[in-house]
């Protein structure tokens, strides 16, 4: 199985703020990452699929970048209702996996 | 409107087994791959299984391999997780999810339509 290593876990940020999440691979899987947001009591919302893909509909802030085993998403400029949980997950082979998540929180 | 919807989910003593549904409209359903992922409480999300657009090829998650089955029948758009031999560590809101383009379970695209989600309790 594909170990998928993200991080931070959580880390608390403030309106405006440019967030960095990573997430690291244990294999390799090409361009077959993707990226959600999750809202408490809510369902996974796609943002990025393919690494780089933005979901229509998502915000332009948000990007994703990386090939292989590491990826990065990116928040340019934090607003409000970005704060959420943010997980990985590949794509690349059964069974899928995702990220443990990683909790951006009010500073 | 593009929209999943997940039923069946309750409450069943160890051992037991359950059905899950999930109801699919506004898209051509054949054409896509099907997930199921679930979330434990207060936790993070686990694949629990997979179906090809035609229903020929299905995969499963380690925790659950040999327990549960995976079907869809594409005349009616719906798809459904069988669940045997149910344990406490099964407890989760289980999700119903669209792949977002094609197919095949694995491809570099992500689920792109969730459901709200149905509860399972495994308790006695």
């Amino acid at each position: 199985d594909i170990q998928m290593t993200q991080s931070p876990s959580s880390l608390s940020a403030s309106v405006g703020d440019r967030v960095t999440v990573t997430c690291r691979t244990s294999h390799y899987i090409s361009n077959y990452l993707n990226w959600y947001q999750q809202k408490p009591g809510k369902a996974p919302k796609l943002l990025i699929s393919a690494a780089t893909s933005l979901e229509s509909g998502a915000p332009s802030r948000f990007s994703g970048s990386g090939s292989g085993t590491d990826f990065t998403l990116t928040i340019s400029s934090l607003q409000p209702e970005d704060f959420a949980t943010y997980y990985c997950q590949q794509s690349y082979s059964t069974p899928l996996t995702f990220g443990g998540g990683t909790k951006v929180g009010i500073k | 409107e593009v929209q999943v919807l997940e039923s069946g989910g309750g409450l069943v003593q160890p051992g037991g087994s359950l059905r899950l549904s999930c109801a699919a409209s506004g898209f051509t359903f054949d054409t896509y791959a099907m997930s199921w992922v679930r979330q434990f409480t207060g936790q993070g999300l686990e694949w629990v299984s997979g179906i090809s657009g035609s229903g020929g090829n299905t995969f499963y998650g380690d925790s659950v391999k040999g327990r549960f089955t995976i079907s869809r029948d594409n005349s009616k758009n719906t798809m459904y997780l069988q669940m045997n031999s149910l344990r406490a560590e099964d407890t989760a809101i289980y999700y119903c999810a669209k792949k977002a383009v094609g197919k095949t379970v694995t491809d570099p695209y992500g689920l792109d339509v969730w459901g709200q989600g149905t509860t399972v309790t495994v308790s006695s």
